[in-house]
């Protein structure tokens, strides 16, 4: 397995901002996904981008993908207090290997 | 969405006693099913892959003694913590991949552990 690692470590912006967390990773992937967390509960899937993909939107959400230099980058456009949770990256090479994590970034959207 | 229910959502034990996690993917079979284990501020840390039918792989550094694993069906996973101690105390969480769409993961809520 291989791990992504976030940054920055922590982003604290207003509400209507964009926030913009990074990704990087080490070894050749399948799929790319980010989760977001909320304090004290589980992860929550936000979206998925393929090795053969660029860019993905969904919602707020919009992820791109460069595989030639192993990033990712997801933006939160319009950035609400809900917003207020750590994400992670989670590079992938596919099937059932397993995954793991960085520290992520905390995001704090401040009202 | 595809859930993962996982059970106890918070457990306070006294030191010394065992404790079961259970964790069930509710509208799909998962072979494979991971456990995490989270402190305050910081990232989730892989203890395990749990697998249908056979044994689990710890990740290096976890006691396999100490944290049994048993997926005894394509629904169920269970963690439980033996004899446990203050250190033990920590956030858990399961995560399963489902069999017929095994790109994406999806996570129980986590079950907070206080050893007391």
């Amino acid at each position: 397995s291989q791990q992504g690692e976030e940054d920055p470590q922590a982003l604290s912006i207003q509400e209507g901002e964009n926030a913009t967390m990074n990704c990087s990773y080490k070894t050749s992937i399948n799929n790319l996904q980010w989760y977001r967390q909320n304090s004290g509960r589980g992860l929550v899937h936000l979206i998925l981008i393929r090795s053969n993909e660029r860019e993905k939107h969904s919602g707020r959400l919009r992820v791109t993908l460069d595989t030639s230099k192993k990033s990712s980058s997801l933006l939160i456009t319009a950035s609400r207090a809900a917003d207020t949770a750590s994400y992670f990256c989670a590079p992938h090479s596919g099937g059932y290997q397993k995954v793991t994590f960085g520290i992520g970034t905390k995001l704090q959207v401040i009202p | 969405g595809a859930v993962v229910s996982q059970h106890p959502s918070w457990v306070i034990c006294k030191s010394g006693t065992s404790v079961k996690i259970e964790c069930r993917s509710l509208d799909f079979q998962a072979t494979t099913m991971f456990w995490y284990r989270q402190f305050p501020k910081q990232s989730l840390m892989l203890m395990a892959t749990s697998n249908e039918g056979s044994k689990a792989t710890y990740e290096q550094g976890v006691e396999k003694d100490k944290f049994l694993i048993n997926h005894a069906s394509l629904t169920l996973s269970t963690l439980t913590v033996t004899s446990a101690h203050p250190e033990d105390s920590s956030f858990y969480i399961c995560s399963a991949i489902p069999m017929l769409a095994n790109e994406k993961l999806f996570f129980g809520s986590g079950t907070q552990l206080s050893v007391l």
